[in-house]
């Protein structure tokens, strides 16, 4: 089982629809949580933290459920300009320090 | 330029042929990650180092594979008798160190093994 599932997509949704994605971990021990967004043949960029309370940064919603393992991204009023993939990343300690461990990405198309 | 700089951007090499490839971390950040990325899937840690220190090694890096940080600035990941596996983009990024916030990401170096 892999650490960080995501389902892979690809999202195609119209300008200004709202587009949930959802992630889940393995690793109850895990510490911190994120979305980084990837655009194509370019590193990957933090997106922004998850909280277990739920953070929002503009149009875009994080939430965090520890219980269940599962992480979600909501993003509401699509631009062209959100058509990226969106990775979630988790850490947590493995040998001498905590990493960062991503999915496999959710890629998403903004459409006219 | 004050982010993270990788060296070179593309490199197609033939299999067998030795490869290294150079990262300039953010100046101040004293923790340094190598990560591979292939195609469809997310970055899979590789290795990273505190300062001059090379702490972690993933069951990835194979003994082909040595990465170094000699002066605790910019580190090297070389990869001896390459095969077409190796085809990848290798990502570096660095941190302060207090935590896991602030990862910056280089541009990456994509590698082509033919």
């Amino acid at each position: 089982r892999k650490e960080v599932e995501q389902d892979p997509g690809p999202f195609n949704v119209p300008e200004g629809a709202t587009v949930a994605f959802n992630c889940t971990y393995s690793n109850s021990a895990s510490q911190s949580f994120f979305w980084y967004r990837q655009d194509c043949r370019k590193e990957p960029k933090l997106l922004m933290s998850v909280y277990s309370s739920g953070n929002e940064d503009g149009r875009f919603t994080a939430q965090l459920n520890r219980a269940s393992q599962y992480i979600s991204l909501l993003i509401r009023d699509s631009k062209l300009s959100d058509s990226a993939t969106y990775l979630c990343v988790v850490s947590f300690l493995t040998g001498t320090a905590s990493k960062l461990t991503f999915g496999t990405g959710t890629r998403l198309q903004v459409t006219l | 330029d004050t982010g993270v700089s990788q060296d070179p951007r593309h490199k197609i090499t033939k299999r067998g042929q030795n490869v290294t490839f150079r990262c300039d971390p953010i100046s101040e950040h004293n923790r340094l990650y190598w990560y591979r990325q292939t195609l469809g899937q997310g970055p899979e840690f590789l290795t990273y180092f505190q300062n001059e220190a090379q702490l972690e090694k993933s069951r990835l890096l194979s003994d082909r594979f040595s990465a170094e940080r000699p002066k605790g600035s910019f580190s090297t990941l070389e990869i001896q008798r390459t095969e077409q596996g190796d085809s990848a983009m290798y990502l570096c990024a660095s941190s302060p160190g207090t935590g896991d916030y602030g990862y910056t990401f280089g541009s990456g170096t994509r590698l082509t093994v033919v």
